[in-house]
């Protein structure tokens, strides 16, 4: 009965591999998020998607590229990763002009 | 896009203390105004959040006040116990579908 959940929640690969990340909410939210959190704990935000449509995305590189096949799954899939991308990806859904989101457990991702 | 100031970047009180954590935002439109509590490897998780036509509102031991013509609000934890212990994110959101974070507070409370 997860709210929000995201899978894996460790993922160990090596540089210039492609791996993806999957969430799903099941909270019938209009909004989902991705969000990434460096060593320093700072959380930026780098993709949401509303109802199938990109409406934010920061400057983020173009091998980081989210997939909403439906209104409660955001995935987002990485190419050719590098070191830098060694990070905690959350995962978040919110209901529309609601003022806030809620948040999965995280994906740890080491890239070596 | 929006951006948001966080201070201190670490607060460490006494048990039974106060603590204050502040943020100041750049974009005048920005209405919303969440606060969350992230513990050591657990996701961030929603404690309180205020909205632009509010000046404060309080849930127990935690309170947030806000200063829309400043651009500046802030987190109160009264009372403070152990188990308050963790980093805390303020965040400003316009209409509600656009989050940005502030830096992070590591608070600390010693027993």
């Amino acid at each position: 009965d997860t709210a929000v959940s995201q899978t894996p929640k460790y993922l160990v690969t090596q540089m210039g591999n492609d791996k993806s990340i999957k969430c799903e909410q099941n909270l019938g939210h209009d909004t989902m998020y991705w969000y990434k959190q460096d060593s320093k704990k700072f959380l930026k935000i780098m993709f949401s998607y509303n109802n199938k449509e990109l409406i934010i995305n920061e400057t983020v590189p173009n091998r980081f590229s989210p997939k909403s096949p439906d209104k409660a799954h955001l995935n987002l899939h990485i190419n050719s990763l590098e070191l830098g991308d060694s990070a905690v990806y959350f995962c978040a859904s919110s209901p529309f002009n609601a003022g806030v989101a809620f948040f999965g457990q995280g994906t740890r991702l080491t890239v070596v | 896009g929006e951006n948001v100031e966080q201070h201190p970047s670490t607060l460490s009180v006494q048990e039974g203390d106060s603590a204050v954590i502040k943020c100041t935002y750049s974009d005048s439109a920005s209405n919303y105004f969440p606060w969350y509590k992230q513990e050591l490897g657990k996701r961030p998780q929603l404690i309180i959040d205020i909205r632009s036509n509010v000046g404060e509102k309080k849930d127990q031991r935690i309170a947030v006040t806000l200063n829309k013509t400043a651009k500046h609000f802030s987190l109160h934890i009264t009372e403070t116990q152990p188990e308050d212990s963790a980093v805390y994110f303020c965040a400003a959101s316009k209409n509600g579908n656009q989050f940005y974070f502030g830096t992070g507070t590591s608070l600390t409370v010693i027993p």
